[in-house]
């Protein structure tokens, strides 16, 4: 079975722009999750998605944003960009957390800096 | 605040030996418990878990062991190998509600196995 992907691996952006990562699931798998890696912060949850509802939000502001397709798929999208938004952005997917498909299967990231 | 706490930044062991990697938490609402091993510029990989009814869960060379009265946890590695040197993050979930596909991380510990 083919692992969870996100793309693009690496972005570079400038202040007060918009991005747009994208996240495919491992197949069968319906919750997608997001979360935000830092140096400081470590590992911080930003929101999970199950059949395209949001079920769950972390503390963040609501420049960070995400949907989910019919597919599973997710996107997060990040408005009007600030320098402390550089970070490694990941996705996992689980079959369903709420009937006790807790193990999360994570991408390999995408690496956002932004200038 | 750090509801999952793994204190020791860092580990050296010698090849063959045991590690022994430590978490703490104070949220009693936990109730599954993940470890994870991840390597730079890529995303976590999901090693082993344990729900809260067991104390104790063996895969291969991994075994978990939860202490529920005392809010710990600890992943013992037996034999260590070199390929074992990455950071290893703690995680906790609780189930349903506003805890959705949420996984609270620990702050990591990087393993370093030395041949």
């Amino acid at each position: 079975k083919a692992g969870v992907t996100q793309t693009p691996r690496y972005l570079i952006k400038t202040r007060g722009q918009q991005v747009t990562l994208s996240c495919s699931p491992i197949s069968g798998h319906r919750s997608v999750s997001w979360y935000q890696q830092t140096p400081g912060q470590g590992l911080q949850f930003l929101f999970e998605y199950f059949s395209e509802t949001q079920r769950n939000k972390g503390n963040f502001p609501g420049r960070f944003s995400g949907r989910q397709f019919s597919n599973s798929r997710s996107e997060m999208n990040v408005s009007t960009l600030e320098l402390g938004d550089s970070a490694l952005y990941l996705c996992a997917s689980s079959l369903d957390p709420g009937t006790g498909g807790y193990e999360q299967y994570f991408g390999p990231g995408t690496r956002l800096t932004v200038t | 605040d750090q509801q999952v706490k793994q204190n020791s930044p860092s580990l050296s062991v010698q090849e063959g030996r045991i590690s022994i990697l430590n978490c703490d938490y104070t949220n009693s609402m936990f109730d599954y418990f993940l470890w994870y091993k991840k390597y730079p510029a890529e995303g976590p990989t999901f090693l082993i878990s344990i729900s809260s009814i067991k104390d104790k869960n063996e895969d291969g060379r991994f075994t978990v062991f939860l202490n529920k009265s005392a809010k710990h946890l600890s992943l013992h590695i037996v034999p260590s190998q070199p390929g074992d040197s990455a950071v290893y993050f703690c995680a906790a979930s609780s189930a349903g509600g506003t805890s959705y596909g949420k996984l609270t991380f620990g702050q990591g510990t990087i393993l370093t196995v030395h041949p």
